[in-house]
């Protein structure tokens, strides 16, 4: 079935430091990819989306790049801050009746001053 | 724009109880989707309602679970009679046009004791 991989947690790093979060996904279809985030004590935001192959999206020093022939959408970013210490959950979309969203198991950021 | 609000916040109550979650979609959203985290794991698909209309409830666990959407604005999520394993994060998200993106509330989190 269709199902999203992410790299488990916790991670931690200091600040400044260079972030990578692995995400592969499996699909029967050509999904959608989305990175959402949920901070402490609130709910989840999208983050960056990237809808076909070789897109990028990109928000707030985040990135990253829809690799069909990988399946992959690894998130990164160059110079981690201590407020991005929050939850980081890779996700897919598919066009089959419903649009619902499938999200994988979520990654723990803790960024140290 | 008032963003996706769920009630309560948290909610501890006994196995063999009742609990009503509650969300409330942006308005002049048609599209309203319960989703649950359980155990860390991943974010689970639950159910998706098309104004007040249930598009996709293949997602409910089992029938201890009862949604509803009276007049398609706020929607319900009903556990009856709840059990241990029901703990977890429930959260809702909106969208205006169909697979579009959801915006999610912060979520509930339910503790069964």
């Amino acid at each position: 079935g269709d199902s999203v991989t992410q790299m488990e947690g916790p991670v931690t790093l200091s600040e400044e430091a260079f972030l990578t979060i692995n995400c592969t996904y499996t699909a029967t279809g050509y999904p959608s990819l989305f990175w959402y985030v949920q901070y402490p004590g609130e709910g989840l935001q999208l983050l960056l989306k990237a809808t076909k192959a070789d897109d990028k999206g990109s928000n707030k020093g985040f990135e990253a790049t829809y690799r069909k022939e990988t399946t992959s959408f690894h998130l990164e970013k160059g110079s981690v801050q201590v407020s991005d210490s929050a939850v980081y959950f890779c996700a897919l979309t598919l066009n089959t009746g419903g649009f619902k969203t499938i999200f994988g198991a979520g990654t723990r950021l803790f960024v140290k001053a | 724009e008032a963003g996706v609000t769920q009630f309560p916040s948290h909610s501890v109550i006994e196995k063999g109880q009742t609990v009503t979650l509650r969300c409330d979609p942006i308005s002049g959203h048609d599209n309203l989707y319960w989703y649950r985290r359980v155990m860390g794991k991943e974010i689970k698909f639950l159910l998706h309602f098309v104004k007040e209309s249930k598009q996709d409830e293949s997602g409910m666990p089992n029938n201890r679970f009862l949604a509803e959407r009276t007049g398609g604005t706020y929607s319900t999520l009903k556990v009856q009679p709840a059990e241990l394993e029901d703990s977890g994060v429930y959260f809702c998200a909106s969208s205006q046009i169909e697979g579009g993106v959801g915006f999610f509330g912060q979520g509930t989190r339910l503790t069964v004791v």
